[in-house]
């Protein structure tokens, strides 16, 4: 089992560019998240999707598209990058939603992402 | 808003000494995580406190949940080099789905 991955591994964008963060689970759980770290800021939610064809916005969903693809996938789009943007996303899932009866997150090894 | 607030920010200790970060939460939380970050890496599950009180252990790591569920301490015994990273508190506001991250507490181990 990979668990979850992330591609890709790094990425430098200019200003105004668009591109996709992809994510995938291997441990058929039901829902995924998107969060992104910045120095000092923790973890921030973006989106989260609680099970397969439902998204729901997170703390700071502003700039970002998501998508479930399917059980297995989940993609978070940025349509027109900003250096604001620059950060570290993590992709993370868990058997059922978080918080209902407190289930691990399981995280993707991140995504480097540097807006010029 | 919700607010998760960890201290101290950072921690540089001697190998040996005990180690604590307090969380806490603007409001009640249902449930609390544990988190770990190494440098460069990702965060990893340590541990999940549900009850009013409730202690729990992991080796030379203890987790509290304090009475009122709106505060958490991680505390860390004789530390070792393998110690070293970034410790998070995750807290679900009551009546919400979403984790709140703390802050962190980035943890040095002086050999």
């Amino acid at each position: 089992n990979a668990g979850v991955t992330q591609t890709p591994k790094f990425q430098v964008l200019k200003t105004g560019q668009s591109m996709t963060l992809q994510c995938a689970q291997d441990m058929n759980h039901n829902s995924m998240y998107w969060y992104r770290q910045d120095p000092g800021m923790g973890l921030r939610l973006i989106y989260y999707s609680a099970s397969e064809g439902t998204t729901d916005k997170g703390e700071v969903p502003n700039g970002y598209n998501v998508s479930r693809l399917n059980k297995r996938e989940f993609s978070l789009r940025l349509e027109s990058a900003a250096p604001s943007q620059t950060s570290v996303y993590f992709c993370a899932s868990s058997a059922s939603l978080l918080g209902r009866d407190g289930q691990t997150q399981y995280f993707g090894p991140g995504t480097r992402l540097l807006v010029l | 808003g919700q607010q998760v607030m960890q201290i101290p920010q950072y921690q540089h200790v001697q190998e040996g000494e005990d180690f604590t970060t307090y969380c806490n939460s603007s409001t009640t939380l249902s449930n609390i995580q544990w988190y770990k970050q190494r440098p460069g890496g990702h965060p990893v599950f340590l541990i999940q406190l549900v009850k009013s009180g409730e202690v729990k252990k992991q080796k030379r790591l203890t987790f509290q949940f304090g009475e009122a569920k709106k505060n958490s301490s991680l505390h860390i015994t004789a530390t070792q080099t393998t110690d070293v990273g970034t410790y998070f508190c995750a807290g679900v506001p009551s009546g919400t789905y979403k984790y709140i991250f703390g802050t962190g507490t980035r943890l040095k181990v002086l050999a």
